[in-house]
């Protein structure tokens, strides 16, 4: 069964540095989307990204998050400028349409560790 | 804005006993509802969803959910738990809006199964 793959599975960082989170989406979905959960905390939207730009950000997708489809097959998320507050498990998530009754597969998620 | 509420970060009942983790909606507008199931470790995997067709919705490993809409509610049941069963769950709710489909997920229950 296809599934969401991300690497890596946790990341551990210095404060200031930049970090690339990659996911690999369901090879025929066209709609993409970064989640994150502080440890404790519920599950947040980040971003949504659509025929290669943003179709919707949350007020946590600041400046210093940026999204890439670089390629045919990956999606990545970049922290430019890290804080201690982004450590937290990111999940990439991915539908093959974009209403709301398709399906979001998430993959196994990313766990970030500022310093 | 969208949101859901889930009674109970934890849960804890008796193997062979009837599994009920709560969930409440709030949306201005006739809504989309999911529930996710997380095992350790893992990422988040589709338990049912809600997309305004039958008010009873059959998921995978025996579970169901209800959507009540006079009671604003959408909460998931399993008749006899099952030790596989212990996991976090998470109930999600979508406006359903074309390129509007984020999800807006509850803080999670915790389900644990007493042997």
């Amino acid at each position: 069964e296809p599934e969401v793959t991300q690497t890596p599975s946790h990341q551990v960082t210095q404060m200031g540095q930049e970090v690339i989170l990659r996911c690999v989406p369901i090879s025929n979905h066209l709609y993409f989307y970064w989640y994150r959960q502080i440890l404790g905390q519920k599950v947040e939207f980040l971003v949504s990204f659509y025929n290669n730009e943003i179709s919707e950000k949350s007020e946590i997708f600041d400046d210093q998050f940026s999204v890439e489809r670089p390629d045919g097959s990956n999606f990545t998320l970049k922290i430019r400028s890290t804080k201690l507050e982004d450590s937290a498990m990111y999940f990439c998530a991915s539908s093959e349409g974009g209403q709301g009754t398709d399906t979001q597969y998430f993959g196994p998620g990313t766990r970030l560790t500022v310093l | 804005a969208q949101s859901v509420t889930q009674l109970g970060s934890h849960v804890s009942v008796s193997e062979g006993a009837l599994v009920l983790l709560r969930c409440n909606y709030s949306s201005s507008v006739p809504p989309y509802l999911f529930w996710y199931v997380q095992y350790p470790n893992q990422g988040l995997q589709l338990l049912l969803k809600y997309t305004s067709a039958a008010t009873l919705v059959k998921g995978i490993n025996g579970f169901e959910a209800e959507f009540k809409k006079s009671e604003t509610s959408f909460h998931l049941t399993k008749p006899s738990a099952h030790m596989s069963d212990a996991a976090e769950y998470f109930c999600a709710v979508s406006d359903g809006n074309f390129g509007n489909e984020k999800l807006t997920f509850g803080t999670g229950t915790r389900l644990t199964i007493i042997p």
